[in-house]
């Protein structure tokens, strides 16, 4: 199985700040690494497909770069409706699994 | 607008057959391309992909569950179905329905509500 790891675990920012999340696969994932956002009782929602394509109605505020096995996240002029937690995904060999996550929190 | 909606038992006892069914709206189970998945997510954790079916019935389920998993489609009803057999508490979590994309190389751009299913001894 391919494992993922994402870094940090959580982190504290304040509105309008640039954070960068990572997400680091054990092997190769190509570029076929995803990017989800989740709040609280919510289902996640797909921000960024294949490692840089924002996702249909998605902020422009969020970016994904990276191939291989590294991965970023970066989120620029953090609003206040994106403290959430940040899931990658690899969808390039089953079973297709996902990071553990990041908790981006109000500072 | 497609929905996808989990429904079944909130309860299922220790060591019996936890069913779910998710109903979609907006799209045909049987339009190409897409593959419709389960995953779940322990209370406070992380999530797990449980499998997906595709393509008329084909599957393909995570090492770790795939000798109690089965998922299934019904494309009469247009819904598709997981069964997890010889539960135990470790499989309390709420369970998603979700349809992967191969337009957006496989990544889950919709998902149901979610479902909480806890295994009570």
């Amino acid at each position: 199985d391919v494992q993922l790891t994402q870094s940090p675990s959580s982190l504290s920012a304040s509105v309008g700040d640039r954070v960068t999340l990572t997400c680091r696969a054990s092997q190769s994932v190509s570029f076929y690494l995803n990017w989800y956002q989740q709040k609280p009782g919510r289902a996640p929602r797909l921000l960024i497909y294949s490692a840089s394509n924002l996702y249909s109605g998605v902020p422009s505020r969020f970016s994904g770069s990276g191939s291989g096995a590294d991965f970023t996240l970066t989120i620029n002029g953090l609003r206040p409706e994106d403290f959430a937690t940040y899931f990658c995904q690899q969808s390039y060999s089953g079973p297709f699994t996902f990071g553990p996550g990041t908790k981006v929190e109000i500072k | 607008q497609v929905r996808l909606q989990e429904s079944g038992p909130g309860l299922v006892e220790s060591s019996q057959t936890l069913s779910l069914t998710c109903s979609i709206s907006g799209v045909s189970i049987n339009s190409g391309g897409y593959y419709w998945n389960w995953i779940r997510q322990h209370p406070g954790k992380g999530l797990e992909w449980i499998g997906y079916t595709y393509y008329g019935g084909n599957t393909y389920y995570t090492p770790s569950l795939k000798s109690r998993v089965t998922i299934s489609e019904d494309s009469s009803k247009n819904l598709f179905s997981l069964r997890l057999t010889s539960v135990t508490a470790a499989d309390t979590a709420v369970y998603y329905c979700a349809r992967s994309a191969g337009d957006f190389g496989n990544s889950i751009d919709y998902w149901g509500q979610g479902a909480l299913v806890t295994v009570s001894s």
